[in-house]
């Protein structure tokens, strides 16, 4: 699996959207990024996927970069009940069993 | 659709003694997957169980140990406990279809918390 770089905290005031980055330089063709969040002591919760086009879901919008070394993903209106630790993977789809999880990065929003 | 389960939720042991947790995917899911998870080295990818044979194995010792039965659920064990032990073990289940990466979804448990006196 690709090694991802993200920020370790950052805020977003409620209501507003939360752009949270992802660094993933060492992509492969064939490696999907995922994103996934843990609030706090409960298991990691999935939010989205992509290849190579941005995606949307009910959740949240994931931005990759054209180059694929890069993704943003965006909560649109951010609430209390965002703030977490986001986790960006880098991984072939058949690999999920085996994730690799960084440190994530700490979203707080604050009202 | 129920979520992946596990028990229990909350365990007190001592060092030395082992402990088996369990976990049941959800139905109709073959991957279930384990996940310890300390405040000093994050998540950490244990196994990966997938019609009851071992798919995938991370770096532990051999304390660790786990296996999958016919009906997918899972459970893990961990013989002669350090303090060290003391986590947050998380299951994931996956459907690991054929219709391509949304089959591969992992849905993880509310985990199990061990402490290790």
């Amino acid at each position: 699996d690709a090694k991802t770089t993200q920020p370790p905290s950052m805020d977003c005031a409620e209501g507003r959207a939360a752009n949270l980055p992802c660094n993933h330089s060492t992509i492969s063709g064939n490696e999907y990024v995922y994103w996934y969040r843990q609030i706090h002591s409960q298991g990691p919760q999935y939010i989205i996927h992509g290849l190579k086009n941005n995606e949307t879901n009910e959740m949240a919008s994931l931005i990759i970069t054209e180059d694929r070394k890069s993704s943003t993903l965006i909560l649109p209106h951010a609430t209390l009940r965002d703030t977490a630790v986001y986790y960006c993977i880098v991984r072939v789809y058949t690999n999920a069993g085996k994730s690799t999880f960084g440190d994530g990065t700490t979203l707080t929003v604050k009202p | 659709k129920a979520g992946v389960t596990q028990t229990p939720r909350y365990l007190i042991k001592t060092r030395g003694q082992q402990v088996t947790l369990s976990c049941s995917p959800i139905s109709g899911h073959r991957s279930v997957s384990w996940y310890q998870q300390t405040p000093g080295q994050g998540l950490q990818f244990l196994f990966e169980y997938f019609s009851e044979t071992q798919r995938n194995k991370g770096n532990f010792p051999g304390r660790f140990s786990g296996r999958q039965f016919s009906n997918s659920r899972s459970e893990m064990n961990v013989s002669t406990l350090e303090l060290g032990d003391s986590a947050l073990y998380l299951c994931a289940s996956s459907l690991d279809g054929t219709s391509g990466s949304y089959d591969y979804e992992q849905f993880f448990g509310p985990g199990t918390r061990l402490t290790v006196l």
